[in-house]
Parts: structure tokens; sequence; C-alpha cells
């Protein structure tokens, strides 16, 4: 049974710091592309980014680029979202999920990030 | 990259059938295969239920179908059940390396 699980979130001030840690358990995790969805409070998905198997292609929704850095450890079977500068329209429940062949197969249960001074 | 445009609400009852659309661009939905749709209840994270514009993933219900006509994709679920109450939400591949959710479509069943 494939299971992800995240970690990481929490309350944060704007301009603010915070790692999303994503474990993933029950796959192949080397072989599969990955990736962040994030979900406002009462509000729809949003892609947030995504990298491939082995790290060497990552993609980033516009709003993010240049704050946020995905990055995985195939050792650890485990996905990361670093995020800076975080603004207050960063809060959202964020999800990890696979992104192989095309399509977010299986999600995480997500986590909630809150940027709020 | 602007979402996906989905209509709000729809509805229905018992034993119908109701048809979301997704509409978009020749940048993302008119130019590749690649839309997927998601089942997402209240609390709980998505569930692929269409991908590759109407491929049904295994333990998906035959009740769910897709389809695509240049820049809109369809979900259609027949025989609707009270099980299938919850926000639907499509997903397409752009051409700027980029993915788009629509913003999401509540069923309601009467």
């Amino acid at each position: 049974e494939v299971q992800l699980v995240e970690s990481g979130g929490g309350l944060v001030q704007p301009g603010g710091s915070l790692r999303l840690s994503c474990e993933a358990s029950g796959l192949t995790f080397n072989t599969e592309w990955m990736t962040w969805v994030r979900q406002a409070p009462g509000k729809g998905l949003e892609w947030v980014a995504n990298i491939k198997d082995d790290g060497s292609q990552k993609y980033y929704v516009d709003s993010v680029k240049g704050r946020f850095t995905i990055s995985r450890d195939n050792a650890k079977n485990t996905l990361y979202l670093q995020m800076n500068s975080l603004r207050v329209e960063d809060t959202a429940v964020y999800y990890c999920a696979t992104h192989s062949n095309w399509v977010f197969g299986f999600w995480g249960q997500g986590t909630l990030v809150t940027v709020s001074s | 990259q602007s979402a996906l445009t989905q209509p709000a609400s729809v509805s229905g009852s018992p034993g119908q059938s109701i048809t979301i659309s997704c509409t978009g661009t020749s940048s993302d939905i008119g130019g590749y295969n690649y839309v997927s749709w998601y089942q997402q209840y209240p609390g709980k994270a998505p569930k692929l239920m269409i991908c590759d514009v109407s491929k049904r993933p295994s333990g998906v219900s035959y009740r769910f179908s897709g389809s695509k006509s240049g820049n809109t994709a369809s979900l259609t679920i027949s025989g609707l059940q009270a099980e299938d109450e919850a926000d639907y939400y499509c997903a397409s591949y752009t051409s700027s390396a980029q993915w788009v959710f629509g913003g999401g479509t509540k069923l309601t069943v009467l």
C-alpha cells in the first residue's frame, strides 16, 4: 500500500521560512516523479512544483519561483519543499503526491502551513 | 497561467447523469491529452478518478467517464449516487511545462 506522510507545517510569520517533508513507502520512490500541490482554506487546488525521479528536473508555478525549492533524498524515500520569504497568500494545506505518467496518482493527507503575524 | 474554468456547482438526483465541464486553452487542454480529474471529500485528500482524458484507473467505478473536445474536457457521472457528492477538479499539463487545475465544482446529489 502506497503511503505518503507530510510533516513540517505550522505557523510562521510573513518573511519566514519552513521546510516540508513527505516520507514515502509502499512504492519504488526513485522511479517516481513527485509533486507538491496546495489548497488555501476554502479554495481550490493549486499545483506548486514537481521534480523528476532522479532530481535532475524541477518545475515551479510562477508565484513561488525564487522562493520555494523542491528536492528529494531517494536514499531516505523523502520529498522536501523548502519555503522561504513566505507570504500570507502561501497559507494552505500542502499535499505531496506521486506524479508519474502525467497524473497525480497517490496523495498524502496534507500538512497545514499558516503564514500570519 | 490562469486556472481552468469549471462551473462552481452542479446537482442531480440519484440515478441521473451529470456532466462537469473544464475549459482551458490551446496551451493546455487543447494541446495535450494529459487531462485528469480528481474527487475530493471535505477535509480529505483528492483522489484520481480519470487520467489521460478518458482512462479510468483501477478501482474507479465505470460510472465515471471523461472526454475532450477542443479546449474543453468533461467528466460525466452516470447513475448518480449519494456517495458521489464531493468536489471535483480537472487538471492539465501546459505548454510552460507547468500544471494547472480547474477552480473546482461542488456536486450536490439531491
